[in-house]
């Protein structure tokens, strides 16, 4: 079994639309926990980070992480094409490497 | 400028030839990854470096090698390149401190062997 789990999509949804991206997980540990966007043919980059259980909002995006279900949410209100991309859950125990699941490929269409 | 750059970009090879792929940073991070990625599979770790000193194996080093030459540059190296080496390359950095380890990832190079 892999450490993160992540529906690899692909996900098309039409612009002005909430999206929900999942991972769930097996360690216990994790305790920290991160969203990564990827643009076709650039590298990976941070878009929320959160501690914990709970919620943390910035802009249109939402992070939710459920600890007790192992269960970690992204969610995209009022979508726009710019938001077509793969998104990437990555977490980790602490001050070490980072788990990331498989991806989740967004389109968006307007 | 880019915090995290990777040259070649794009590299197409033979069988059996020696690649160097490099990553050089501007972020004064200590540590510093290799990744590749895959359809299907995600990012996998093949190297990690927590100081100059420090070398370790990740997920999937074999078929692999690396150096760190100083702070601020890593370098991969496949020593006799085969076609399942064929990926994207993503070199990484984070400063590992307070008690998250948020990276920071490169552009990537695309890397074909025939």
């Amino acid at each position: 079994q892999k450490e993160v789990e992540q529906d690899p999509g692909p996900l098309s949804v039409p612009e002005g639309a909430i999206v929900s991206l999942n991972c769930t997980y097996s360690n216990s540990a994790f305790q920290y926990f991160m969203w990564y966007r990827q643009y076709s043919r650039k590298g990976p980059e941070l878009l929320m980070y959160t501690y914990s259980s709970g919620n943390k909002e910035d802009g249109r995006f939402t992070a939710q992480v459920d600890k007790s279900s192992k269960y970690i949410s992204l969610f995209i209100r009022d979508s726009q094409p710019s938001d077509s991309a793969t998104y990437l859950c990555a977490m980790s125990a602490g001050a070490n490497n980072l788990f990331f699941g498989t991806g989740t490929r967004l389109t968006v269409i307007p | 400028d880019a915090d995290v750059t990777q040259t070649p970009r794009n590299r197409i090879t033979k069988t059996g030839k020696r690649i160097m792929l490099e990553c050089s940073q501007t972020k004064g991070h200590d540590r510093m990854y290799w990744y590749r990625q895959d359809p299907g599979l995600g990012l996998r770790l093949i190297y990690y470096s927590f100081d100059v000193k420090d070398i370790n194996k990740g997920e999937i080093s074999d078929g692999y090698s690396v150096s760190r030459q100083a702070q601020a540059k890593f370098s991969l190296s496949l020593e006799s390149a085969i076609p399942n080496q064929t990926a994207l390359y993503f070199c990484a950095t984070s400063d590992g401190g307070r008690g998250t380890d948020t990276q920071y990832f490169g552009p990537g190079t695309r890397l074909t062997v025939l």
